[in-house]
């Protein structure tokens, strides 16, 4: 069965930081990663996704890797501005291929 | 462009009363979910549907009814409330399986 985790579960910086975002999952037989944005009270925005073959995708100052063979992911977020705070969440394909499993999220806050 | 419309936003309901939740999807999308997100818990898949009149079993899937009568359209029922049903309730459609979801903005869900 197919578990994701993310550390840490909420995270401060100031404006400006460059910043890493961890999930892990353990099943690495996956075919791909997925990274996803959710404002408070809203639902989930697509940020990028990384296929099996591929070892990162870039979108703008978001940068996302995958290490099968370790089971991790990382997210990275270039010199961070207010307007990123929100919660990222992972997320994996299950066993079946069927449905995606995510992480729990880690909370971003960026104080300006 | 809807997307997907989740109906209704926000409801209270008594213990052991029943309703349904609709979700509707505009892009021709084959697959549908169903997850609930809880604090600390994250989101968990409850049912999902591989095109229309199929549906299956997620991680939490007991307490609630799905249909897939018309491929727009995924409903979610619940026949006897329970307070363990107090959540946040999202639907999801991906033209194939775990690519390119596209998320509702959820409804809140009080069992009271």
């Amino acid at each position: 069965k197919q578990e994701v985790t993310q550390i840490p579960a909420a995270l401060s910086v100031p404006e400006g930081e460059n910043l890493v975002l961890n999930c892990s999952f353990t099943d690495s037989a996956i075919y791909n990663l997925q990274w996803f944005r959710q404002d408070p009270g809203k639902g989930l925005t697509s940020l990028l996704l990384i296929q099996s073959s591929q070892r990162e995708q870039t979108s703008g100052r978001l940068n996302a890797s995958l290490d099968k063979s370790s089971g991790r992911s990382t997210l990275y977020i270039a010199a961070s501005q207010p307007g990123d705070s929100a919660t990222y969440l992972c997320a994996s394909p299950n066993q079946a291929g069927t449905a995606l499993i995510f992480g729990k999220g880690t909370t971003l806050s960026v104080s300006s | 462009n809807a997307g997907v419309t989740q109906t209704p936003k926000f409801r209270v309901l008594k213990t052991g009363q029943s309703m349904t939740l609709l979700c509707a999807q505009d892009m021709n999308h084959e697959y549908m979910y169903w997850y609930r997100q809880d604090p600390g818990m994250g989101l968990r898949l409850i049912h999902y549907s591989v095109g229309e009149g199929t549906t299956a079993k997620g991680e939490v899937p007991d307490g609630y009814n799905v249909s897939r009568l018309k491929k727009q359209n995924f409903l979610l029922g619940l026949e006897s409330a329970a307070p363990s049903q107090t959540s946040v309730y999202f639907c999801a459609s991906s033209e194939r399986d775990s690519y390119g979801y596209t998320f509702g903005s959820g409804t809140r869900l009080t069992v009271v």
